[in-house]
C-alpha cells in the first residue's frame, strides 16, 4: 500500500524558511515523479513543484520559482520542499503527491494527508 | 499556461439523479502520438486529500464506483455521476498534466438537493 506522510509544517514569520518532508513507502520511490500541491484555506488546488523519478528534472510554478526548492533522497525514500522568503500568501495545506510515471506527464494517483504552513507575524 | 475552467462552480442534485460537471482547457491536452488525453478528475471531501477518480479522461481508477464516468477529448471534458449517492458530496477538480505548469480547474462543489 502506498503511503505518503508529510511533516515540517507550522507557523513561521514572514520572510522565514521552512522545509517540508514527505516520507514515502509502498512503492519503488525512484521510479515515480513526485509533486507538491498546495491548498490555501477554503480555496482550490494549486500545483507548486514537481521532480522526476531520478531527481534530474525539476519544475516550479511561477508563483514559487526562485523561492522554493524541490528535492528527493532515494536512500531515505523522502521528498522535500525547501521554502524560503515565505509570504502570507504561501499559507496553505501542502500535499505531496505521487505521479503514475517516472516523468511528470501522469496523474497523481496517491496523495498524503497534507501539512499546514501558516505564515504570520 | 493551460487554463482549466470548470462549470458550474456549484451543483445541487437530488439523490439518485445524474450529476454532470464540465471542464474546458484553453488548449488541447490530447497527445496525438499516443492518442491520450492528459486529463484527470479528482474528488476531495472535507478534511481529506484529493482522490484520483478518472485518469486519461475516461479511465476509472480501481475501486471507483462505476456510477462515475469521464468523457471528452481535446479541450472539452465531462465527469458524470449517473446516480448521485450521499457519499458523493465533495468538490471535484479536473487537472491537466500535459504541460508544466500542471494546472487544476477551480473546482465544482457538489451538494444534495
Amino acid at each position: 500500500e502506498v503511503q505518503l506522510l508529510e511533516s515540517g509544517g507550522g507557523l513561521v514569520q514572514p520572510g522565514g524558511s521552512l522545509r517540508l518532508s514527505c516520507a514515502a513507502s509502498g512503492f519503488t520511490f525512484n521510479s515515480y515523479a513526485m509533486s507538491w500541491v498546495r491548498q490555501a484555506p477554503g480555496k482550490g488546488l494549486e500545483w507548486v513543484s514537481a521532480i522526476s523519478g531520478g531527481g534530474g528534472s525539476t519544475y516550479y510554478a511561477d508563483s514559487v520559482k526562485g523561492q522554493f526548492i524541490i528535492s528527493r533522497d532515494s536512500s531515505k525514500n523522502t521528498l522535500y520542499l525547501q521554502m524560503n522568503s515565505l509570504r502570507a500568501e504561501d499559507t496553505a495545506v501542502y500535499f505531496c503527491a505521487k505521479a503514475g510515471a517516472y516523468s511528470t506527464g501522469a496523474p497523481f494517483d496517491s496523495w498524503g494527508q497534507g501539512t499546514l504552513v501558516t505564515v504570520s507575524s | 499556461d493551460i487554463v482549466m475552467t470548470q462549470s458550474p462552480d456549484s451543483l445541487a442534485v437530488s439523490l439518485g439523479e445524474r450529476a454532470t460537471i464540465n471542464c474546458k482547457s484553453s488548449q488541447s491536452v490530447l497527445y496525438s502520438s499516443n492518442n491520450n488525453n492528459y486529463l484527470a478528475w479528482y474528488q476531495q471531501k472535507p478534511g481529506q486529500p484529493p482522490k484520483l477518480l478518472i485518469s486519461w479522461a475516461s479511465t476509472r481508477e480501481s475501486g471507483v464506483p462505476d456510477r462515475f464516468s469521464g468523457s471528452g477529448s481535446g479541450t472539452d471534458f465531462t465527469l458524470t455521476i449517473s446516480s448521485l449517492q450521499a457519499e458523493d458530496v465533495a468538490v471535484y477538480y479536473c487537472q491537466q498534466h500535459y504541460h508544466v505548469p500542471i494546472t487544476f480547474g477551480q473546482g465544482t462543489r457538489l451538494e444534495i438537493k
